[in-house]
């Protein structure tokens, strides 16, 4: 089993819905990343969090330590976000990140 | 500032071979990271250099490794190389502190024929 589970594997949305990405994991950790990745590989860090809540433009995160959950929503969507969104955790005296297997999403206008 | 930049991007080798990669990580930034992307099994830590140290070590067997200069630079590479290996590596840089965020390279393709 996989230190950090995603879901969904495959998102499909139309341009304007809310989109909400789940990520679980199994132990403590020290923070909870929000990657996106586009077509040709480039990694973009939207978020490290480790309580609370965060939002940068359209794009939310949230985090609740003692259910081991995290939640990536995007308002309004546009097709641009299409991509895969990646989840990851890194631990405390550690300075390596382990990686949800993403989630894909692609966005019709 | 400018980003990581990691060289070359697109790389072909033949098995047994070996390859070396490089990455410059964003001016100022200590800590590079390097992880390999496969259909797979996803996104992977190999290790992490600190101030020409490594650090922390994924589990990768030894024909991985890697090396960081004074600049910061850092080199990762794969000797013997076998089909598996192709791959997208990927490295990242952090600023100075345990929980800093971290910023990807665009990465370097890896075909292994």
């Amino acid at each position: 089993k996989n230190e950090v589970e995603q879901s969904p594997q495959n998102l499909t949305a139309q341009e304007g819905e809310f989109i909400t990405i789940n990520c679980s994991y199994s132990v403590g950790i020290s923070a909870l990343h929000w990657l996106q990745q586009h077509p040709g590989g480039g990694i973009v860090s939207l978020f490290m969090l480790s309580s609370g809540k965060k939002k940068h433009g359209r794009l939310i995160a949230t985090i609740n330590i003692q259910e081991k959950h995290s939640s990536l929503h995007i308002t309004a969507s546009h097709p641009r976000d299409s991509a895969v969104y990646i989840c990851a955790v890194s631990y405390p005296q550690a300075n390596d990140m382990r990686f949800g297997a993403g989630t894909r999403l692609t966005v019709k206008p | 500032k400018a980003g990581v930049t990691q060289t070359p991007r697109y790389l072909i080798k033949t098995r047994g071979q070996q390859v070396t990669l490089s990455c410059s990580p964003i001016s100022g930034h200590r800590s590079v990271s390097w992880y390999q992307q496969t259909p797979g099994q996803g996104l992977q830590f190999l290790f992490e250099y600190f101030s020409e140290t490594q650090r922390n070590k994924g589990n990768f067997p030894g024909r991985f490794s890697g090396r960081q200069f004074s600049n910061s630079r850092s080199e990762m590479n794969v000797s013997t190389l076998e089909l598996g290996d192709s791959a997208l590596y990927l490295c990242a840089s952090r600023g100075a502190g345990l929980y800093n965020e971290q910023f990807f390279g665009p990465g370097t393709r890896l075909t292994v024929l």
